[in-house]
């Protein structure tokens, strides 16, 4: 069975602070992905990344950064964090473009 | 961009009845997913069907690529098949688009 966990599982985060969620598998896959989940909106992704040291913007990057320092290890990082960051957050992993996604727990991010 | 619609939004089932959960997306898709969603929020992939029909368990997704739709039936429901059914699209890259899923409620 694929493994891909995430910490922390839930975060109170202050407006302006930086917060880094952190993802890791041992699925020896090469996709990683970040996608959020906002009541009414669903699952969105927000970056993904094929291969160590490089990432790509999903469908919404704008106040996110990726980092992927291993195959193993993607992380997310809010600069500056805002009210409207407040959301789960869901790490996934595969094989290959096509192939399926395994995902994380989630993290429970409050931004007050 | 892509759009994935789902419906019903939620369903409410006795225990033993059947569900069908349908899934419409606006643009072509090689990779077609469902998802289970647990109410403790857990997300776990159901079956992968960009065509045809595929059989898993009490689960049995038909995808018609033409018509842009696919349908997830589950038979014979149990109380543990309560969360959300999300189903996901995504055309030849790794960008996964979800919709926004269907609540199942199966009472005993």
């Amino acid at each position: 069975e694929a493994a891909v966990t995430q910490s922390p599982r839930s975060k109170v985060a202050v407006t302006g602070g930086k917060v880094t969620l952190s993802c890791h598998q041992t699925n020896n896959h090469d996709y990683m992905y970040w996608y959020r989940q906002d009541t009414g909106h669903g699952l969105r992704l927000i970056h993904y990344s094929y291969v160590a040291d490089s990432t790509e913007k999903g469908d919404i990057p704008d106040g996110y950064k990726a980092s992927r320092p291993s195959q193993e290890n993607f992380s997310l990082i809010l600069e500056l964090a805002s009210l409207s960051q407040t959301a789960v957050y869901f790490c996934a992993s595969s094989a290959a473009v096509q192939d399926t996604q395994y995902f994380g727990p989630g993290t429970r991010l409050l931004v007050l | 961009g892509q759009q994935v619609q789902q419906s019903p939004s939620s369903l409410v089932l006795q225990e033993g009845e059947n569900a069908e959960l349908q899934c419409n997306f606006s643009s072509t898709a090689t990779q077609l997913q469902w998802f289970y969603q647990s109410p403790g929020g857990s997300l776990v992939s159901l079956l992968s069907n960009p065509s045809g029909t595929k059989h898993t368990g009490r689960l049995t997704s038909t995808t018609v690529t033409k018509e842009r739709r696919s349908s997830l039936h589950i038979s014979s429901s149990q109380t543990t098949d309560s969360g959300t059914y999300l189903c996901a699209i995504a055309p030849s890259n790794a960008k996964l688009t979800f919709g926004k899923g269907t609540k199942l409620s199966v009472k005993s």
